[in-house]
């Protein structure tokens, strides 16, 4: 395994399901992303964890949870989505050195339809 | 607030016919200008990073300039295989968190 992998890579819920999203980075990188990808609309970051510590949380609904258990697994924990919610997921990782211009690299994204 | 965008939204070409994608930017101390490439239904895949002005990057037949206000990245005789949404990201001083423009979807037709 190589790069950043995202299972599933679609899923379909209800609005009263619980799922989780998985992502695992295998570049040995110390800091993991989620992004939310909408038609028409650009990449919008949802959370960075850093060195295992969740550094930003961009005004995200309660109902989008992370958790990093390690620097190499990330998880995106769904709860009573909206049909508004359903988008393509990506996970990213980099390697952060402060001040210099890191590379975010990128999963195939898991694809969620909320029905 | 950090701003990024791109044009145009939509670009046709003949295979062959050469032509150059925009992204301007608007970022408080620019530690870098991404260029990514993405398939439907894929994720990003990285191209460039660019992180001064007056840089340039070449990959194939793609080629990325920087100056201090915009991007540009250029497709030398394109082929149907580069057919493909280009997004662009700038990051700021801060965290790697990149600002993203929509993106510019290429069609190169045979």
């Amino acid at each position: 395994e190589t790069g950043v992998t995202q299972t599933p890579r679609h899923l379909v819920m209800g609005m009263t399901n619980k799922k989780s999203l998985k992502c695992e980075q295998h570049l040995g990188h110390n800091a993991m992303y989620w992004y939310k990808q909408s038609a028409k609309k650009p990449l919008e970051l949802m959370f960075v964890y850093n060195f295992k510590e969740q550094t930003e949380n961009n005004s995200v609904p309660s109902r989008f949870s992370p958790e990093c258990p390690n620097s190499s697994h990330l998880f995106l924990h769904l709860h009573t989505l909206q049909p508004e919610d359903s988008a393509l997921y990506l996970c990213a990782s980099s390697q952060e050195d402060r001040g210099s211009g890191n590379t975010i690299y990128f999963g195939e994204g898991s694809w969620l339809t909320v029905v | 607030e950090d701003q990024v965008t791109q044009s145009p939204e939509a670009l046709r070409l003949q295979e062959g016919e050469s032509s150059s994608l925009n992204c301007s930017y608007t970022v408080s101390g620019l530690r870098g200008l991404f260029w990514y490439r993405q398939d439907p239904g894929k994720g990003p895949e990285f191209l460039f990073t660019l992180y001064s002005a007056g840089e340039e990057k070449e990959k194939e037949r793609l080629k990325a300039t920087l100056t201090k206000k915009e991007s540009f990245l250029h497709i030398t005789a394109p082929k149907p295989e580069d057919s493909a949404t280009y997004l662009c990201a700038a990051g700021d001083s801060g965290y790697s968190t990149l600002t993203f423009g929509k993106g510019t979807m290429l069609l190169v037709s045979p």
